[in-house]
């Protein structure tokens, strides 16, 4: 089982609408959890980060973290066409300062 | 600088090869990392300074990889008798240890150094 896990998709939605994209992650003890945008050629960049339970809006973008069900999600509303790109899920281990992260999701919003 | 600079930002090179790639991270930055990533596939973790130390090198896939950051800021990542299997972008990212709640850093990455061994 891999460390962080997410489809590989793509996910495509249409312009205006919400995209979900999802992520699970296997270490119980993780603690900081990430998501990065990668446009095709570039690095990634950091979105938004969440540490607690529940969910964190900044402003289309909403992280959801569930520590129970080892699951984070990050919302997408009003999707744009520069909304297309690679999203990336990365995960934090208590104790341990390397992010892991997911293969990421690559996201298509078509006009 | 103001933001990660890494070069070369392109090196082809031939099996058996050695290269240096380097990284010079955001100022004052403590926490340095190497990642590399292969196509469609997310950055996989290589190193992690704290300083001058190697407080993590649990990801270095063998003993032909090697990374040094002497001063505690600009890093080498060193790789001998290159494969083919060693092309990949290859990220650099620093971070400023304890800025953000609950102890997490946030890491911000260089533009990569695409390396390629024919």
């Amino acid at each position: 089982q891999k460390e962080v896990e997410q489809n590989s998709g793509p996910l495509s939605v249409p312009e205006g609408a919400i995209a979900s994209l999802n992520c699970t992650y296997s270490d119980r003890g993780s603690q900081s959890f990430f998501w990065y945008r990668q446009y095709s050629g570039k690095s990634p960049e950091l979105i938004m980060s969440i540490y607690s339970n529940g969910d964190k809006e900044d402003g289309r973008f909403t992280a959801q973290l569930n520590k129970a069900s080892q699951y984070v999600s990050l919302l997408i509303r009003d999707s744009q066409p520069s909304d297309s790109a690679t999203y990336l899920c990365a995960v934090r281990s208590t104790g341990f300062q390397k992010l892991v992260f997911g293969t990421g999701t690559r996201l298509l919003v078509s006009p | 600088g103001a933001g990660v600079s890494q070069t070369p930002s392109n090196k082809v090179t031939e099996k058996g090869k050695y290269v240096e790639l380097r990284c010079d991270p955001i100022s004052g930055h403590t926490a340095l990392y190497w990642y590399r990533q292969s196509l469609g596939q997310g950055p996989e973790f290589l190193i992690y300074f704290q300083g001058t130390g190697a407080a993590d090198d649990s990801g270095l896939p063998n003993d032909r990889f090697f990374a040094v950051r002497p001063e505690g800021s600009v890093s080498t990542l060193k790789i001998q008798r290159t494969e083919r299997g060693d092309s990949a972008v290859y990220l650099c990212a620093s971070s400023l240890k304890g800025t953000t709640i609950s102890g997490a850093n946030v890491l911000t990455f260089g533009a990569g150094s695409r390396l390629t061994v024919l």
